[in-house]
């Protein structure tokens, strides 16, 4: 069965640096894979989609690239605020199955 | 974006009682409304996925009979916790996808947090 994996379960970083997180999946080969942020206590909340044939996807200071010859999809925050602190998750195509998902925070 | 609502947003219940969950979708119709858990520090956890007019797909290990699943209408779905019991104590959520398809992004409710005493 596919199975996706976000390697860190936590991430520590100070304002103002490159965040970036990691989603690598397997026995798949998704048409699309989605990223989502979940503050504590709430419900997640969509951020990027991006599709097999996109390299790269940027929205504000959020970039996502996707490599489906390494099965790996990459997010980064760049110039990162301590308000990006959150858990953020991956998920393959529609489906409704999310990674561990990867716990940031951001110092000031 | 399109809105989800879940409620209770929180609920205290004594061990043994049932309690429902709602969740609608306030602006589209959803025929496929999907639940998950998740425990303090876990991630969201799929249980089953509701489907309108017919009767809710279960994830493997998630108990049927504990957790009723009810999709009424294309705006509402309901989850019932039933017998409650002190280790059902977690976080609900729902989350909706607009339209038939089964592409792009899921809108999620706000969650609700159930507190078996």
């Amino acid at each position: 069965s596919q199975k996706i994996e976000q390697n860190s379960e936590a991430l520590n970083i100070q304002e103002g640096k490159t965040a970036t997180l990691t989603c690598n999946y397997t026995n798949y080969s998704p048409a699309y894979l989605q990223w989502y942020r979940q503050d504590p206590g709430r419900g997640p909340v969509f951020l990027l989609l991006i599709r097999e044939n996109e390299k790269e996807k940027r929205k504000e200071r959020l970039k996502v690239t996707f490599d489906t010859t390494l099965k790996q999809s990459l997010f980064h925050i760049t110039a990162s605020q301590p308000a990006d602190s959150a858990t953020y998750l991956c998920a393959l195509e529609g489906d409704m199955r999310f990674g561990a998902g990867t716990r940031l925070t951001v110092k000031p | 974006g399109a809105v989800v609502s879940q409620h209770p947003s929180r609920v205290i219940c004594k061990s043994g009682t049932s309690v429902k969950i709602e969740c609608r979708s306030l602006d589209f119709q959803a025929t496929t409304m999907f639940w998950y858990r998740q425990f303090p520090k876990q991630s969201l956890m799929l249980m089953a996925t509701s489907n309108e007019g017919s009767k809710a797909t279960y994830e493997q290990g998630v108990e049927k009979d504990k957790f009723l699943i009810n999709h009424a209408s294309l705006t509402l779905s309901t989850l019932t916790v039933t017998s409650a019991h002190p280790e059902d104590s977690s976080f609900y959520i729902c989350s909706a996808r607009p339209g038939q398809g089964g592409t792009g992004e899921l809108f999620f409710g706000e969650g609700s947090r159930l507190t078996v005493l």
